[in-house]
């Protein structure tokens, strides 16, 4: 059984440019949540997606934006990178929606934005 | 709304000594508690979880939690800590519903000397 992959590992921007981070979910998973975790800090969540659709938003803002694909495997998108969006970006993905399913974290993607 | 608070950044103990680590967090309704591990270099991995039940909670590794529901507290123990311990430990918590997203404490770094 696949684990949780993420992609690339480590990313470097500039300030004002845009990302795109990749997650694959464990087989089997349909609920994809992203989280950012920044130096020092617990992650944040992001959003969630589940069957495609956003089910559930964090505080942040509308820069941050994400796809799911009919075989669950998610994006998440940053538009005009700021400095303070240098964290890593971990994605977890979980059987379904329900809260009371375990979710399973992939290694992280590292954005450096500079 | 939800927050959760632990209250050591950096605890360091020899080998065999015992751990506890604090946790608390503020939430007014049914709440499901988790601790997550990151051991360096790997994956954030679930320790244990409570949703209801006996408020002692067992988990993997000899790693135990209690719930404390008068006191918003979920502590995590273990009566002889190992080398191996070494690691960063996250208190997260989940209110009821059908939104799977975490809220983390922003982490206690747990170093253990040989």
């Amino acid at each position: 059984e696949t684990g949780v992959t993420q992609s690339p590992t480590h990313l470097i921007k500039t300030r004002g440019q845009q990302v795109t981070l990749r997650c694959s979910s464990q087989s089997g998973h349909n609920t994809v949540s992203w989280y950012q975790q920044a130096l020092g800090q617990g992650p944040q969540f992001i959003f969630q997606y589940y069957r495609e659709e956003e089910n559930g938003r964090g505080n942040f803002p509308p820069r941050f934006s994400g796809l799911q694909f009919p075989n669950y495997s998610s994006e998440l998108n940053v538009n005009a990178l700021e400095l303070d969006d240098s964290a890593l970006y971990l994605c977890a993905s979980s059987l379904d929606q329900s809260s009371y399913n375990e979710q399973f974290f992939g290694p992280g993607t590292r954005l450096t934005v500079l | 709304a939800q927050s959760v608070s632990q209250h050591n950044h950096h605890v360091i103990l020899s080998e065999a000594a015992s751990l506890e680590l604090g946790c608390n967090y503020s939430y007014g309704g049914t709440v499901n508690l988790f601790w997550y591990v990151q051991y360096p270099g790997q994956h954030l991995q679930l320790l244990l979880k409570y949703f209801s039940g006996d408020p002692l909670v067992k988990g993997i590794k000899g790693f135990e939690a209690e719930f404390i529901k008068s006191k918003f507290s979920f502590n995590l123990r273990k009566p002889s800590v190992q080398w191996s311990d070494t690691a960063e430990y996250f208190c997260a918590v989940r209110g009821g519903g059908s939104q799977g997203n975490l809220i983390f404490g922003k982490g206690t770094k747990l170093s253990v000397k040989p």
